[in-house]
């Protein structure tokens, strides 16, 4: 099944933005708005931050804001704070309710 | 409140077999799509399988087809995963999760080790 790559690092200062990209192909990404992202902090369960490329679950502040273009979708946190340091995944569908993960990034809040 | 219990986890030998449950509260269990999602140790996570409402459809990840199966209890608000031949890459956290909004899974367990050993 196909394969979404992300870097496997990513970090800013408080207070700054940092932005992670997920890149697919057009039989996942770039064929359905269905890309979501997860942040999970070592030892816990995934947390949904953004569902259908853009929308973001009830909770989730809005310095956690995502796009996509073609076959890349991207979440960039605003305003950095020190617990949004966690590891972050995208997800997308790739046909008849099937899903793929993104091998994650971490991202280190300096 | 809404939750979702994992359980029968273990230690089993390659070949074995185990079954998973997931026990749902605090929603309409049978109104939702729910799924499985693995995470091996140190690795990223990878989604293993999903049930529509009433079992009216079942997916599964590639590596997992012909060997695990998930199912559900709508009366007992749980879905199950019976994993057989199971094989060392398969050892991982098992989370059980909800299909609550498009493409999102927006409730999550606390997670059930599968070690796979001799």
């Amino acid at each position: 099944q196909s394969a979404l790559t992300q870097p496997p690092s990513a970090s800013g200062s408080p207070g700054q933005s940092v932005t992670i990209s997920c890149t697919g192909t057009s039989s996942d990404i770039g064929a359905y708005d269905f890309v979501s992202w997860y942040q999970q902090h070592p030892g816990k369960a995934p947390r949904l931050m953004i569902f259908e490329v853009t929308k973001r679950p009830s909770g989730v502040p809005d310095r956690f804001s995502a796009s996509k273009s073609g076959n890349t979708a991207s979440l960039t946190v605003s305003g950095l704070q020190a617990e949004d340091e966690a590891d972050y995944y995208c997800s997308s569908n790739i046909g008849n309710h099937r899903y793929v993960f993104g091998p994650g990034t971490k991202v280190t809040v300096l | 409140e809404v939750r979702l219990v994992e359980s029968g986890g273990g230690l089993v030998q390659p070949g074995g077999s185990l079954r998973l449950s997931c026990a749902a509260s605090g929603f309409t269990f049978s109104n939702y799509w729910m799924g499985w999602v693995r995470q091996a140790p140190g690795k990223g996570l990878e989604w293993v399988a999903n049930i529509r409402q009433r079992g009216e459809e079942r997916v599964y990840v590639d590596s997992v087809k012909g060997r695990f199966t998930i199912s559900r209890d709508d009366a007992k608000n749980s879905v199950f995963l019976q994993m057989d031949s199971l094989t060392a890459e398969d050892a991982a956290v098992y989370f059980c999760a909800r299909w609550g909004v498009p493409a999102g899974l927006d409730i999550w367990g606390q997670g059930t080790m599968v070690t796979v050993s001799s």
